[in-house]
C-alpha cells in the first residue's frame, strides 16, 4: 500500500461543474496536508494547505480534511478549462518530510 | 519577491557521469528539500537541508548527496549516473523545519535530467 493514494484518473468534468479530487494517507502521525497543481512539463504549484479537520475555502477551491478517516479532498467549483492539470496531494509529518501521491489528472471540457 | 530558482533547466549526461544541480530558495526561506519526479509519478523525497545539515533523507542511495551553503542555497550531486536517474529534479524551499505552519513548500521550476 502506498503512503499517499490518489485516483489516477483521468477525471473529466464539463466547464462550470464541480470537480472532486480525493486522497487517502496511511501515516496517522501526519500533521499537514497540501494540494498542488502541476501543468504538463511544469513544476508543482501550491494551491492550498490544511492542518485542521474540516473545510478550508479559498476562492473556487475548498480543501476538506478528516484525520479520523485519513482522508483529504479538494473541491474545485465552477471548473474552467484552465484548471485542466494534474493535482498532487502531499502529506507532511511533524518533521517536515513530504510524501506525495502520484496525482489525479483533471480535464475540464468546454 | 524572488521565488525558488534552479539551474540548469535541462541537462544531458551519459551513464557513469556525475552531475550537480543548483537551487536558490525563496527569499526568507532557510530550508531546502530535493525531490525526484519520474514521468507519470509524484515527486519522491530525496533529502532536506536546514542549517547546512542534512536533516532528513528519503529512500535514495548514497550516490545522491547534497550540500547547503551559508546563504541557504543548495546543491544536489548525483554520482555514477544510471539510466533510471532520468527525471525532473525539483527543489522546494520552506521556512524552518517541521511543525504546522512552517512547512509550506514552494517549488522551483525544476531541472530536467536525461541520462543516455
Amino acid at each position: 500500500q502506498k503512503e499517499v493514494e490518489q485516483n489516477s484518473g483521468p477525471l473529466s468534468v464539463p466547464e462550470g461543474a464541480i470537480a472532486s479530487l480525493n486522497c487517502t494517507y496511511s501515516d496517522r502521525g501526519s500533521q499537514s496536508f497540501f494540494w498542488y497543481r502541476q501543468y504538463s512539463g511544469k513544476s508543482p504549484e501550491l494551491i492550498m494547505f490544511i492542518y485542521s479537520n474540516g473545510d478550508k475555502e479559498d476562492g473556487r477551491f475548498t480543501a476538506q480534511l478528516n484525520k479520523a478517516s485519513q482522508y483529504v479532498s479538494l473541491l474545485i467549483r465552477d471548473s474552467q478549462p484552465s484548471d485542466s492539470a494534474t493535482y498532487l496531494c502531499a502529506v507532511n509529518t511533524n518533521a517536515g518530510k513530504s510524501t506525495f501521491g502520484d496525482g489525479t489528472t483533471l480535464t475540464v471540457k468546454p | 519577491d524572488a521565488g525558488v530558482t534552479q539551474s540548469p533547466t535541462h541537462l544531458i549526461k551519459t551513464r557513469g557521469q556525475q552531475v550537480t544541480l543548483r537551487c536558490s530558495p525563496k527569499s526568507g526561506h532557510d530550508t531546502v528539500s530535493w525531490y525526484q519526479q519520474a514521468l507519470g509519478q509524484g515527486p519522491q523525497f530525496i533529502f532536506q537541508y536546514y542549517e547546512e545539515e542534512e536533516r532528513q533523507r528519503g529512500n535514495f542511495p548514497d550516490r545522491f548527496s547534497g550540500h547547503q551553503f551559508p546563504n541557504y542555497s543548495s546543491e544536489l550531486n548525483v554520482n555514477a549516473l544510471l539510466l533510471g536517474d532520468s527525471a525532473l529534479y525539483l527543489c522546494a524551499s520552506s521556512w524552518g523545519v517541521g511543525g504546522t505552519g512552517t512547512d509550506t513548500q514552494y517549488f522551483g521550476p525544476g531541472t530536467r535530467l536525461t541520462v543516455l
